[in-house]
């Protein structure tokens, strides 16, 4: 009965280092998703599935990469992190794309 | 894109008092969500609304699609504690992408 499953639930990390969040869903989804929660700004869409094999960009893409590794996972990866990119990220899952989503436990990562 | 505008950004009401939520778009959308997150807590999904002129309610929650579809409201009557967190609507935006509103955050004074 786990749902979404986001790992880590923190993470700090130093300006300019690397780091892939992970996600998993074990829901037989099709789309997935990976937003951030900044404060006063609501859920901001980073990049989506759609299905398994693609990916696109959302909202705010820039400094973020995607992987869609399965139909059950789903890492975004940071290459080189900044300041501005700390946040709580929130993974979730849909069996499509405009229907209830599902959500990880969050990411609160912080950059420094 | 599309976007999901939401007012207000922040509401403070006393226990026992009703509070709104207010969803715009600027476009027709097919359906919109409302999800709840409580304070440290992740977005949990409360309802679907897709008809023109919908209304659901859920306990002391009111939910309503307007007529254009451009719009929705989430109505809680007489707040309890445990109402407190930020609540979200959310639509398509094309694409198979779901976007969210800004939210609203609910505190309430016991």
């Amino acid at each position: 009965n786990a749902g979404v499953t986001q790992t880590p639930k923190f993470q700090v990390l130093k300006t300019g280092q690397s780091m892939t969040l992970q996600c998993a869903q074990d829901m037989n989804h099709n789309s997935m998703y990976w937003y951030r929660q900044d404060p006063g700004m609501g859920l901001r869409l980073i990049y989506y599935s759609a299905s398994e094999g693609t990916t696109d960009k959302g909202e705010v893409p820039n400094g973020y990469n995607v992987s869609r590794l399965n139909k059950r996972e789903f890492s975004l990866r940071l290459e080189s992190a900044a300041p501005s990119q700390t946040s709580v990220y929130f993974c979730a899952s849909s069996v499509g794309g405009y229907t209830e989503a599902f959500f990880g436990q969050g990411t609160r990562l912080t950059v420094v | 894109g599309q976007q999901v505008m939401q007012i207000p950004q922040y509401q403070h009401v006393q226990e026992g008092e009703d509070f709104t939520t207010y969803c715009n778009s600027s476009t027709t959308l097919s359906n919109i969500q409302w999800y709840k997150q409580r304070p440290g807590g992740h977005p949990v999904f409360l309802i679907q609304l897709v008809k023109s002129g919908e209304v659901k309610k859920q306990k002391r929650l009111t939910f309503q699609f307007g007529e254009a579809k451009k719009n929705s409201s989430l109505h809680i009557t007489a707040t309890q504690t445990t109402d407190v967190g930020t609540y979200f609507c959310a639509g398509p935006g094309g694409a198979q992408k779901l976007v969210f509103g800004q939210g609203t955050r609910l505190t309430i004074n016991p």
